[in-house]
């Protein structure tokens, strides 16, 4: 079975400081890491998946297989970061493809 | 292009009454989702269609809900007699098929129907 794990329901820093979003899973085999992000009356949308090793509007996340995680990072956050954060996990191979996702992190940037 | 486009964007209903909810994935993408969003309680899983192969079905709560897809596209959701507790925001996405290396794609997600129970 494949768990994806949010610990923090809300998290609220001030604009400027760092931030990191928690995500924890559980799979058995290789996964895919995906963080999605909702901001306010908008679609859910990707903002970065582990393959790209990308940085999206200054975010990053590190697959560490060792401790089982993906958290994502920004070392300045801005007003505009204010938003719905879900990590999300792929199964990889075989013909099933299941997306589970964590329960969300609602992000506040504070002025 | 158009993206994925779910209808009723809202519905209301009484308790007891059969719903059905509709979803038009974006054209070519085989893999289609559907998912359940309350508060407190994130995005829970409850079906996934890809291709010809057997939906995972594993997330659906109870019998009252089912989905079909049909011709490999239009999807439709439908939960026989409502509870209250079905009141949330429904989401479908859809995604084209995984890479030939394995790879995953991006999930694109529709705006979602709000349904609330009465």
């Amino acid at each position: 079975a494949q768990r994806v794990t949010q610990p923090e329901k809300l998290l609220s820093v001030f604009k400027g400081a760092p931030v990191e979003l928690k995500c924890n899973y559980s799979y058995s085999g290789s996964p895919e890491l995906f963080w999605y992000v909702q901001y306010s009356r908008q679609r859910l949308q990707l903002l970065l998946r582990h393959i790209s090793r990308e940085s999206i509007k200054g975010f990053t996340a590190d697959l560490n297989k060792g401790e089982t995680s993906f958290h994502l990072k920004k070392p300045f956050a801005q007003e505009e970061d204010s938003a719905m954060y879900y990590c999300a996990l792929r199964s990889s191979g075989g013909s099933n493809y299941k997306l589970t996702f964590g329960k969300g992190t609602l992000l506040t940037v504070n002025p | 292009g158009a993206g994925v486009s779910q209808s009723p964007s809202n519905k209301v209903t009484e308790k007891g009454k059969d719903v059905e909810l509709r979803c038009d994935p974006i054209s070519g993408h085989t893999a289609l989702y559907w998912y359940r969003q309350s508060l407190g309680q994130g995005l829970e899983f409850l079906i996934y269609f890809q291709g010809n192969s057997a939906p995972d079905k594993s997330g659906l709560p109870s019998d009252r809900f089912s989905a079909e897809r049909t011709g490999g596209s239009v999807s439709t959701l439908t939960i026989q007699r409502t509870q209250q507790e079905d009141s949330a925001v429904y989401l479908c996405a859809s995604s084209t098929p995984a890479l030939l290396d394995g790879r995953g794609t991006e999930a694109f997600f529709g705006q979602g129907t709000r349904l609330t129970v009465v």
